[in-house]
């Protein structure tokens, strides 16, 4: 699977967007680029998924650039719930169960 | 649905006691596995099963061991354990088709002293 790379931490305020960027420059034309959060000791959970487009779901945005060795998580309108840590994660989806997890970025959101 | 289900939640044990690690999941998910996670870092994987029957070593499966034989279980037994052993661990699911997300549980925190 390929590294990622994040930024250890974020601040956002309330409100406003949240834009959590990510480095997969060594990434394969086969992996995915998923994007799970962990607040506080809870089991990690799961934001979004993309291969090559822009993916919107719920509760982010993912844009992935078009030669595909970066992306950005996008909190539209980031709360304070929304304080968590951000794991960045390239994988192939068939016969690969493993999800390689960095030290993702501590993202939190101001009053 | 309950989703993942991990049990105990909380565990003390002294070096060198077996133990095993519960985890359940009624999604009917082929994927299972099982994470630890150390303080300050990201989640490293020890076993994984794709089925019934089948089990497969993840990154750091030294001192642990595994069995699926049914769809909903996969336990993760610590055989002697050990003070490197104390980590927070989760265990996760999936379908087997198509690109999908992972279910985890809510972890089992262990205390070896």
């Amino acid at each position: 699977d390929a590294k990622t790379t994040q930024p250890p931490s974020m601040d956002c305020a309330e409100g406003r967007a949240a834009n959590l960027p990510c480095n997969h420059s060594t990434i394969s034309g086969n992996e995915y680029v998923y994007w799970y959060r962990q607040i506080h000791s809870q089991g990690p959970q799961y934001i979004i998924h993309g291969l090559k487009n822009n993916e919107t779901n719920e509760m982010a945005s993912l844009i992935i650039t078009e030669d595909r060795k970066s992306s950005t998580l996008i909190l539209p309108h980031a709360t304070l719930r929304d304080t968590a840590v951000y794991y960045c994660i390239v994988r192939v989806d068939f016969g690969n169960e493993k999800l390689t997890f960095g030290t993702g970025t501590r993202l939190t959101i101001i009053p | 649905n309950a989703g993942v289900t991990q049990t105990p939640k909380f565990q003390v044990l002294k070096t060198g006691q077996s133990m095993t690690l519960q985890c359940a999941q009624d999604m009917n998910h082929e994927y299972m596995s099982w994470y630890r996670q150390d303080p300050g870092m990201g989640l490293r994987l020890i076993h994984y099963s794709v089925g019934a029957g089948i089990t497969d070593q993840g990154e750091v499966p030294n001192g642990y061991n595994v069995s699926r034989s049914t769809t909903e279980d996969f336990p993760l037994r610590l055989l002697s354990a050990a003070p490197s052993q104390t980590s927070v661990y989760f265990c996760a699911s999936r379908v087997r088709q198509g690109n999908t997300e992972a279910f985890f549980g809510q972890g089992t925190r262990l205390t070896v002293v």
